[in-house]
């Protein structure tokens, strides 16, 4: 039984550019949110896809977009990259019993 | 600002030593969930104490919630080497305009020596 699934692993971007990370979630859950990590810090929600369509959204800007597919699956997009986009994307599916985690993609902008 | 503050920020016991990690958080719940993660990599769901629940056992894992302190408290005990991560308290605001938005604090560091 998978879990939540993210590709890439790691990710090199320049300052500048736009990005797109990918996430399937666990079997049987149809939410899927999306959280930042910085280095030493807690994960800081970005936003959530429930049915395909956006339902709420944390305190990051408009260069962050998402979109969710039929089959549930999700992808996150950042344009105009800056340096302090430098940080692990976790993606999480499930309901209140506790989210399952994806392993994150590991964003670098230089 | 962050629901939830976990205390203290790092930790470093010996192995066979419990290991007591805090949470404060601010507004009302619905639940509570901690999670560790390795190496800044994904987080593992541990364990989910309900608002009407005062502790939960799973393991070598103990929580108790206390909602009039708007605390909890995860305990380790008889720690190993491989425990050692971070962990994170994540909060289930009642009060809010959606569904199932979770808020991490900023984790405890926790180190186990052999």
């Amino acid at each position: 039984d998978a879990g939540v699934t993210q590709s890439p692993t790691h990710l090199i971007k320049t300052r500048g550019q736009q990005v797109t990370l990918r996430c399937s979630p666990k079997s049987g859950h149809d939410t899927v949110s999306w959280y930042q990590q910085a280095l030493g810090q807690g994960p800081q929600f970005i936003f959530q896809y429930y049915e395909e369509e956006e339902r709420q959204r944390g305190n990051f800007p408009d260069r962050f977009s998402g979109h969710q597919f039929p089959n549930y699956s999700s992808e996150l997009n950042v344009n105009a990259l800056l340096l302090g986009d430098s940080a692990l994307y976790l993606c999480a599916s499930g309901k209140l019993h506790g989210y399952t985690f994806g392993s994150g993609t590991r964003l670098t902008v230089v | 600002s962050q629901q939830g503050e976990e205390d203290p920020q790092a930790l470093s016991i010996q192995e066979g030593e419990n290991a007591t990690m805090n949470c404060s958080y601010k507004t009302s719940i619905n639940n509570l969930q901690w999670y560790r993660q390795n190496s800044g990599r994904g987080l593992v769901h541990l364990i989910l104490i309900r608002s009407n629940e005062r502790e939960k056992h799973s393991g070598r894992l103990r929580v108790t919630l206390d909602t009039s302190k708007k605390s909890s408290s995860l305990l380790i005990t008889a720690s190993r080497a491989a425990d050692t991560a971070s962990y994170f308290c994540a909060t289930d605001p009642s009060l809010k305009t959606s569904y199932d938005k979770v808020i991490f604090g900023p984790g405890t560091s926790l180190s186990v020596i052999p």
